[in-house]
């Protein structure tokens, strides 16, 4: 079994300060691992994800997730945000191709944080 | 690209009736689509797995005769609500994965909000 903890529910900001967003997994198996956002009245959106290969990943709007195996993390930071980055952000999971193929791609998800960027 | 489509976005019906959301991919074919529950400030739930073709693998605690899922096509998916009672309000989201061996990424539709009287 799988699962995900983000551990703030809610991160209140300033503008152009610095962020971490904080993202704890637990799993029996390799992992997926998986930054998505949801802004006010819109679907979730793929920010970033770690399949395999370099631990540290990047995302086009300049947010930036590490793989941490020993410390079984992979928290989201962004060294200066914008009003624009106010959404609830989930850290999902998924164990990829699971025996028989019968869990594929099946995501757990963290419980969000609603990251607010104030002026 | 990997655009996935939800119809319709709100909905309020009786308590009683029955409701289908549909999930499309729009640029991509999914062998896979999932169906997601979310209550108001909590993470998504897992509701469903679905294949196209064959029959869909609900999560445990799931009612699979309240909540059928048919995935006819490599771009369509419906959820159908039947009997919805005022607990089954919620916003009902669906993603769908590109096949592969290489990528295991889902892209979400925006979401359907069902409202039962």
């Amino acid at each position: 079994a799988q699962s995900v903890t983000q551990l703030d529910s809610q991160v209140p900001v300033f503008e152009e300060a610095p962020v971490e967003l904080r993202c704890n997994y637990s799993s029996s198996v390799s992992v997926y691992l998986f930054w998505y956002v949801q802004y006010p009245n819109q679907g979730l959106q793929l920010l970033l994800k770690y399949l395999s290969g370099s631990t540290l990943v990047e995302s086009i709007n300049g947010f930036e997730a590490e793989f941490n195996k020993s410390q079984t993390s992979f928290h989201l930071r962004k060294p200066s945000v914008h009003i624009s980055d106010t959404a609830e952000y989930f850290c999902a999971v998924s164990d990829g191709y699971g025996a028989g193929g019968t869990s594929y791609g099946k995501l757990t998800f963290g419980q969000g944080t609603i990251l607010t960027v104030h002026p | 690209g990997a655009v996935v489509s939800q119809h319709p976005s709100r909905v309020i019906c009786k308590s009683g009736t029955s409701v289908k959301i549909e999930c499309r991919s729009l640029d991509f074919q999914a062998t896979t689509m999932f169906w997601y529950r979310q209550f108001p400030k909590q993470s998504l739930m897992l509701m469903a797995t679905s294949n196209e073709g064959s029959k869909a693998t609900y999560e445990q605690g799931v009612e699979k005769d309240k909540f059928l899922i048919n995935h006819a096509s490599l771009t369509l998916s419906t959820l159908t609500v039947t009997s919805a009672h005022p607990e089954d309000s919620s916003f009902y989201i669906c993603s769908a994965s590109l096949a592969g061996p290489s990528t295991d990424t889902q892209y979400f539709g925006p979401g359907t909000r069902l409202t039962v009287l």
